[in-house]
């Protein structure tokens, strides 16, 4: 069954409004999760690092008032985007790993949500 | 800058075929690398590698990694049509987080 949990898969928006996006970790407590936006035919760029009970560290040339991120418990963080344009368009998808070797889940390894395609229309 | 650098960025074959997919990566008190296959959706992970030398098996799939010369290689044997994906690659440094810099990926196609 699936490690981390993302919501929605898919969103649509009219420019200049918001939207959410929750990521889960299911079997697992977290205090740090990963967020990714992703191009098509392009890899993983990280956008940030969501920690619990605290601020998240964002990656250079991200704005941080644009893509907040709220880490409010040990098993969800969420992303909004905030004021959002055609070109917030992208696949956003969120890691998180177990804090140790859990069996069947490795240690030390990453496991992703299913992402969520964003569409800004 | 931490970087992880993969190639070649894409490759067709037949199945049946054996590929190799590299990795090279320059990241700050490397800890550990990781395998990925890319296809419609989220990644699925295949492997994590620590240690030099000691290939890492699984099915068709195995990788192994050189922490002398920063390289790290996915080789998948007799391939199939269900291989076709992208293949990440990601490194981890000692920032005592799980952050991963991803490489561009290597976008395999196998052809019936």
């Amino acid at each position: 069954g699936a490690v981390v949990s993302q919501h929605p898969s898919r969103v649509i928006c009219k420019s200049g409004t918001s939207v959410k996006i929750e990521c889960r970790s299911l079997d697992f407590q977290a205090t740090t999760m990963f967020w990714y936006r992703q191009f098509p035919k392009q890899s993983l760029m990280l956008m940030a690092t969501s920690n619990e009970g605290s601020k998240a560290t964002y990656e250079q040339g991200v704005e941080k008032d644009k893509f907040l991120i709220n880490h409010a418990s040990l098993t969800l963080s969420t992303l909004t985007v905030t004021s959002a344009h055609p070109e917030d368009s992208s696949f956003y998808i969120c890691s998180a790993s177990p804090p140790s070797v859990v069996p069947p889940y490795s240690g030390n390894t990453i496991y992703f949500g299913e992402g969520s395609w964003l569409t800004v229309v | 800058e931490d970087k992880v650098v993969q190639s070649p960025l894409s490759l067709v074959v037949h199945e049946g075929d054996t590929v190799t997919l590299n990795c090279s990566y320059e990241v700050t008190n490397f800890r550990s690398l990781l395998w990925y296959k890319q296809e419609k959706k989220a990644p699925t992970f295949l492997f994590m590698l620590t240690s030099s030398g000691i290939e890492k098996k699984s099915g068709r799939l195995s990788s192994i990694l050189d922490k002398k010369e920063l390289f790290s290689i996915l080789n998948i044997t007799a391939t199939q049509t269900g291989d076709s994906a992208v293949y990440l690659c990601a490194g981890r440094g000692s920032s005592g987080t799980y952050k991963y810099i991803f490489g561009t990926g290597t976008r395999l196609k196998v052809l019936a």
